[in-house]
């Protein structure tokens, strides 16, 4: 059950785009497509933006969309607005047991 | 409205126990899985345990196995997380956390409950 490789810290303009990356390996994000993302505010509880790699839950703006490609997945955040600093989590099942999930170590994202 | 409030949180001595409680409201309790995530001060989320609707697959993480026991009363709608042999590192934020469909994610969390584990 090793961490996720997630970036420490991303930034980005109001208005662009940015992504965070979430590595891990054959095992885990590789082989199932059952990654999630999760914004946490300082503060509060961690809130679900996109599940099973690229779905959003309803009253997720579509400004949040995520990808895998290999061991990799991604979530990209397009017309970055202020409210959008926050930590983010990526999260994936790591297969071992019905129950056995690895997150990542987040990424705190700066608007700039 | 999906509600999660976790207690039972406090400050316990090395080697003790405690027992933290999750009260589910808004959903039909039992027929999702329910998971136990913590986050230390400062650092990131860790996946804890989960456990089916029945009861009858249950999960923990390599850090809390042997010393950690979750379990639910779908009649009280309540997620349960004993923890034995309690030591610093178990220092965290404990989230309760819904499972979503096909319990492929965590859906709906609590606000947590805070345990601190020190002499």
């Amino acid at each position: 059950q090793s961490a996720l490789t997630q970036p420490a810290s991303v930034s980005g303009s109001p208005g662009q785009s940015i992504t965070i990356s979430c590595t891990g390996t054959s095992s885990d994000v590789g082989s199932y497509n059952l990654v999630s993302w999760y914004q946490q505010h300082p503060g509060k509880a961690p809130k679900l933006m996109i599940y099973e790699g690229s779905k959003r839950p309803s009253g997720v703006s579509n400004r949040f969309s995520g990808s895998k490609s290999g061991n990799t997945a991604s979530l990209t955040i397009s017309g970055l607005q202020a409210e959008d600093e926050a930590d983010y989590y990526c999260c994936s099942y790591a297969g071992s047991s019905t129950f056995d999930w690895v997150f990542g170590g987040g990424t705190k994202l700066t608007v700039l | 409205e999906v509600q999660l409030v976790e207690s039972g949180g406090g400050l316990v001595q090395p080697g003790r126990s405690l027992r933290l409680s999750c009260a589910a409201s808004g959903f039909t309790f039992d027929d999702y899985a329910m998971h136990w995530v913590r986050q230390a001060p400062g650092k990131g989320l860790e996946w804890v345990s989960g456990i089916s609707w029945n009861s009858g697959s249950i999960g923990y993480a390599d850090s809390v196995k042997g010393r950690f026991t979750i379990s639910r009363d779908n009649a009280k709608n309540s997620l349960y997380l004993q923890m034995n042999s309690l030591r610093a590192e178990d220092t965290a934020l404990y989230y309760c956390a819904k499972g979503g469909s096909l319990d492929s994610h965590f859906d709906y969390w609590g606000q947590g409950t805070l345990v601190t584990v020190s002499s």
